[in-house]
């Protein structure tokens, strides 16, 4: 899992809650990007950005907020929008001169 | 979007034999790369091979691509215990530094 953290390793969501997840790295990576993975799904990409402040939809943005205030944290925010949250959440980073990405440990939200 | 479609999707092999997982993509690629997941935690990298590149090997794992049929295969030879895991195949071609990943292979080594 490298340097990258993710916390807290559980959520639990309530009706109409928003909840964040968070993501910090130290390896200077410039780009980060957050995955959701279903049982027996691959990743789908929900945000991702290559520089601070600027950040891009990816395939399933709806009812998911993110911010890239520092080059080392991609906080993802899960909206009251997102109406089947539960998942697992992957963050991921890559320098740019690079090809491959470095995962965080991921985040399991649960609604209750 | 998900280019990558790995088959079979669930495997078990007795430690010491061989695990071959495909993949198929669908459109033009700068790369393709697999990575390894433990239950319940992130993905890790494996190997890289470049739309040029038509075998490669790192340690036990050889991966071959060819462009024509668009398809990949990793193999993973005198496998153990340990290599249980899901294995995923990621394209890069849609620019954008994204990856786009494929469902998975289940690989269970019986020792």
């Amino acid at each position: 899992d490298g340097g990258i953290t993710q916390s807290p390793k559980y959520l639990f969501r309530k009706e109409g809650q928003n909840v964040t997840l968070s993501c910090e790295q130290n390896l200077n990576h410039d780009a980060m990007y957050w995955y959701r993975q279903d049982p027996g799904q691959g990743l789908r990409l929900i945000y991702y950005s290559q520089i601070v402040n600027d950040f891009q939809k990816g395939d399933i943005a709806e009812g998911y907020s993110v911010s890239r205030e520092k080059k080392e944290s991609f906080p993802l925010t899960v909206t009251s929008a997102q109406k089947n949250p539960t998942a697992f959440y992957l963050c991921a980073s890559m320098p740019l001169e690079s090809e491959t990405q470095y995962f965080g440990p991921g985040t399991r939200l649960l609604v209750l | 979007s998900q280019q990558g479609e790995e088959d079979p999707q669930a495997l078990s092999i007795q430690e010491g034999e061989n695990a071959t997982m495909n993949c198929s993509y669908k459109t033009s690629i700068n790369n393709l790369q697999w990575y390894r997941q433990n239950s319940g935690r992130g993905l890790v990298h494996l190997i890289l091979i470049r739309s040029n590149e038509r075998e490669k090997h790192s340690g036990r794992l050889r991966v071959t691509l060819d462009t024509s049929k668009k398809s990949s295969s990793l193999l993973i030879t005198a496998s153990r215990a340990a290599d249980t895991a899901s294995y995923f195949c990621a394209t890069d071609g849609l620019g954008n530094n994204r990856l786009a990943f494929g469902k998975g292979n289940q690989v269970v080594v019986i020792p």
